[in-house]
């Protein structure tokens, strides 16, 4: 079966400070992969996705970034953290022939 | 470009009572629908999809949702609710399309609390 992995779970970081969250799935290959982002008191916020290896569409523009070195690793980072990036961010995958999306269990970040 | 509305915020529902959540969506063709659940401080999981055929679908954890075209809806429903029922609750549209790149958009979430 598929499973997904993302860390770390929670992340304090000071502003002006890189970012890197990692996500992995297993059990399937050339996945879609997704990231997410939910702030406090919103939905979601999709803000990145990548439907192969190397290739990154991007949502929202802001300053973070996203990678895929593998073909089932998602990365997301940032050279310098802002305060308004802290929430819950959320690594998602589906089958590349696939309709539903699975989730991660999330990562934690503050910015202070 | 597709949408999602979650008209309630907050839902208060008694243990043991019905209950309905409603998500109305905004898509040019046949949508790809779902229902997820986020317990606090974790990820989603998925409660049920509708993609074609009958429009009442069953999930898990004793869930429902019906799909109705011409209200552009496709509601929640449970009905007997348990307290372990009290998280957020996101209704999502999926535009399955090389245009759209495979994505969901979500509704901003409905936040179930169950009284005892």
């Amino acid at each position: 079966s598929q499973t997904i992995h993302q860390w770390p779970a929670t992340l304090v970081q000071p502003v002006g400070s890189p970012l890197s969250l990692e996500c992995t799935v297993e059990g399937t290959s050339n996945p879609n992969l997704y990231w997410y982002r939910q702030a406090a008191g919103r939905g979601l916020q999709l803000l990145f996705y990548s439907v192969g290896i190397g290739q990154i569409s991007s949502e929202v523009p802001q300053n973070l970034s996203a990678s895929r070195p593998q073909d089932r690793q998602f990365i997301l980072s940032s050279k310098k953290l802002l305060l308004s990036d802290s929430g819950f961010y959320l690594c998602a995958w589906k089958k590349g022939s696939g309709n539903t999306i699975y989730f991660g269990e999330g990562s934690w970040l503050t910015v202070v | 470009a597709q949408s999602v509305t979650q008209p309630d915020i907050h839902i208060t529902v008694s243990e043991g009572a019905s209950l309905e959540l409603r998500c109305n969506y905004s898509y040019g063709a046949t949508p790809y629908l779902f229902w997820y659940v986020q317990s606090p401080g974790q990820g989603l999981q998925l409660l049920l999809k509708y993609f074609s055929g009958d429009t009442l679908v069953q999930g898990i954890k004793g869930f429902e949702a019906e799909f109705k075209r011409s209200q552009s809806s496709f509601n929640l429903r449970k009905p007997s609710v348990h307290w372990s029922d009290a998280a957020e609750y996101f209704c999502a549209v999926g535009a399955i399309s090389m245009e759209y790149g495979n994505k969901l958009v979500f509704g901003a979430g409905t936040i179930l609390r169950v009284k005892s």
